[in-house]
């Protein structure tokens, strides 16, 4: 069975810290793992990643995958408070017709 | 908005009934999926649809559980005989590729 497993649970930080945030992953034939943000409603998507070594970036935030070593990172630079929020991470299997999601990680970025 | 669509975004009903949820994916995507979402915990995956056909639906929790999908555009998920332990976020997400996927507001589910 696909498995997920983000570290770590949660985090506090006070504003302009950096965190990094980290995610595991166990599936049979590998497709794309993705990011999303969680604030008391759906995940909003911020990252797709299909490839080695290839970071992706949007504003303060980057992510980067090692599909050797199975896991993944989300990096955000200059925390705000407005970062608050769960971060999730989620792999697709091949076929495409299940994303697995790990249990989150609850960032709370403190003034 | 072009995004996906869910209705209601809550629903308050009594144990035993019957609800039923609907989901309208971004336009032009076959792919949609429903998860089930607990306070404190990731997305739980149910179901997922390619164009009308259900291609998985293995890990719908019980057949209390049923979704459709019949002209492969919108979706609903029905809950018969509501149980106080259904009581979460529904989350319906849609893709085009099924490399990524973009999630609706939910519906949130209470039974009293």
């Amino acid at each position: 069975e696909d498995k997920v497993v983000q570290s770590p649970l949660s985090l506090v930080v006070h504003e302009g810290d950096t965190v990094t945030l980290n995610c595991s992953y166990e599936v049979t034939n590998f497709r794309s793992l993705l990011w999303y943000k969680q604030e008391k409603k759906a995940p909003t998507f911020l990252f797709m990643l299909t490839s080695s070594g290839i970071e992706k970036k949007s504003g303060r935030l980057s992510s980067i995958l090692d599909k050797k070593e199975l896991f993944s990172i989300l990096n955000i630079t200059a925390t705000q408070t407005g970062d608050s929020a769960i971060y999730l991470c989620a792999v697709f299997n091949n076929a495409g017709n299940m994303l697995t999601f790990g249990g989150g990680t609850r960032l709370m970025v403190k003034p | 908005d072009t995004g996906v669509s869910q209705n209601p975004r809550h629903k308050i009903t009594k144990r035993g009934q019957n609800v039923t949820f609907r989901c309208d994916p971004i336009s032009e995507h076959n792919r949609l999926y429903w998860y089930r979402q607990t306070l404190g915990q990731g997305p739980e995956f149910l179901t997922y649809f390619q164009n009308e056909a259900q291609l998985e639906k293995s890990r719908l929790l019980s057949d209390r559980f049923s979704a459709e999908r019949p002209k492969g555009s919108f979706s609903t998920l029905e809950i018969q005989r509501t149980e106080q332990g259904d009581s979460a976020m529904y989350l319906c997400a849609s893709s085009r590729t099924g490399f990524e996927a973009f999630f609706g507001q939910g519906t949130r589910l209470t039974v009293v």
